[in-house]
Order: structure tokens, then sequence, then C-alpha cells
């Protein structure tokens, strides 16, 4: 059974700092790409960040380049997101997901996401 | 401001059937068969029901299906059971940089 299991989310002051972590299991974590969601209160939601199996490509939403980085640990079966700089429009619940999508020899386009983890809430507030 | 356009709620009797519909442009629902949507129960994980405009999951009932118009996607649930009362998201790859949009979301009653 695949099983995405976010953690790491909690109330953080304005300019701050907060790591998200999510632990996989029961897929191959190190062949899939992985992706980050998320969702603010009352709000649709928006998709934040993708990274390839191997960490070696990356994609950002606009509203999160330079501030937020996705990385991977595959030897953990683990994602991460590093969010830094952190502004009250970061407050949301923050999904990892697995991505799919079409892939050549050269590129890959991920455009949906097949299992996701319950999600866990970051709060940016003073 | 979502990318996608939803409308915000929708409602159906047990049995019969309802569209939700998801509204874009030629860069992302119109550009591309690359539409999904997404059944999120509050709580819980939220559930792939439909990708590639019209594709099932394994496991997700043949009672959801999609399909998709120019720039306007649509999902539809036919014999609605109270267990589909719930929010549903449509998303569209949107070009460069990976790029995927989601719909604002709307909330599906059964009455």
């Amino acid at each position: 059974e695949v099983q995405l299991v976010e953690s790491g989310g909690g109330l953080v002051q304005p300019g701050g700092s907060l790591r998200l972590s999510c632990v996989a299991s029961g897929f191959g974590f190190s062949t899939y790409w992985m992706t980050w969601v998320r969702q603010a209160p009352g709000k649709g939601l928006e998709w934040v960040a993708n990274i390839k199996q191997d960490g070696s490509e990356k994609y950002y939403v606009d509203s999160v380049k330079g501030r937020f980085t996705s990385s991977k640990d595959n030897a953990k079966n683990s994602l991460y997101l590093q969010m830094n700089s952190l502004r009250a429009e970061d407050t949301a619940v923050y999904y990892c997901a697995r991505g799919r999508g079409y892939c050549t020899s050269t590129t890959c386009q991920i455009y949906y996401f097949d299992y996701w983890g319950q999600g866990t809430l970051v709060t940016v507030s003073s | 401001q979502s990318a996608l356009t939803q409308p915000p709620s929708a409602s159906g009797s047990p049995g019969q059937s309802v569209t939700i519909s998801c509204t874009g442009t030629s860069s992302d629902v119109g550009g591309y068969n690359f539409v999904s949507w997404y059944q999120l129960h509050p709580g819980k994980a939220p559930k792939l029901i439909i990708y590639e405009v019209s594709k099932r999951p394994s496991g997700v009932p043949d009672r959801f299906s999609g399909s998709k118009s120019g720039n306007t996607a649509s999902l539809t649930v036919s014999g609605l059971q109270a267990e589909d009362e719930t929010d549903y998201y449509c998303s569209s790859y949107a070009g460069s940089n990976n790029l995927v949009v989601f719909g604002g979301g709307t909330k599906l009653t059964v009455l």
C-alpha cells in the first residue's frame, strides 16, 4: 500500500523558516517524481514544487522561487521542503504527492498526482 | 483567484447525475489533454479520480467520468451517492517549468 506521511508543520513568525518532511512507503520512491501542493484556508489547491527522481531537476511556482527548496533523499524514502522567508500568505496545509505524467528520453511533463499524504499545517503569524 | 474556473457549488439528488465544469484557456486546459480531477474529503488525503481528461485510476467507480471540449473540462458523477458529497478540484498542465494549475474547487452536495 502506497503511503505518504508529512510532518514538520507548525506556527512560525513572518520571515522565519520551517522544514517539512514526507516519508514514503509502499512503492519505489527513487523512481518517481514527487510534488508539493498546498491549500490555504478557505482557498483552492496550489501546486508548489516538483522534483525529479534523482533530485537533479526542480520546478517551483513563481511565488516561492528563491524562498523554498525541495530535496529528496532516496536512501531514506524522504521528500523535504525547506521554506525560508515565510510570509502570511504561505499559511496553508501542505501536501506531498507522487507525480505522474509523460516522459521522453530528455524531458518529463508531470501533470497529475496519483497518491497524496494527509497534509501538514503551516501557519505563518506573529 | 485560481487559474481554472469551477462553480463553487453543485448539487443533485441520490441516483441523479451532476456535471462540474472547469474552464481554463488555450494555454492550459485547451492546449493539453492533461486534465485531472481530485476528490477532497476533510481530514483525508486527496484522491485522484480522473487523469488525462477521461481516464480512471484503478478502484475509482465508473460513475465518475471526464471529458473536455475546447478550454472547458467536465467531471460527471452519475448515480449520485451520499458518499460523493465533498469537494472536487480540477487541474491542468500549463506548459513550461512543469507548471500545473488548479481550479478553485466545487462543493458537491447530495440532496
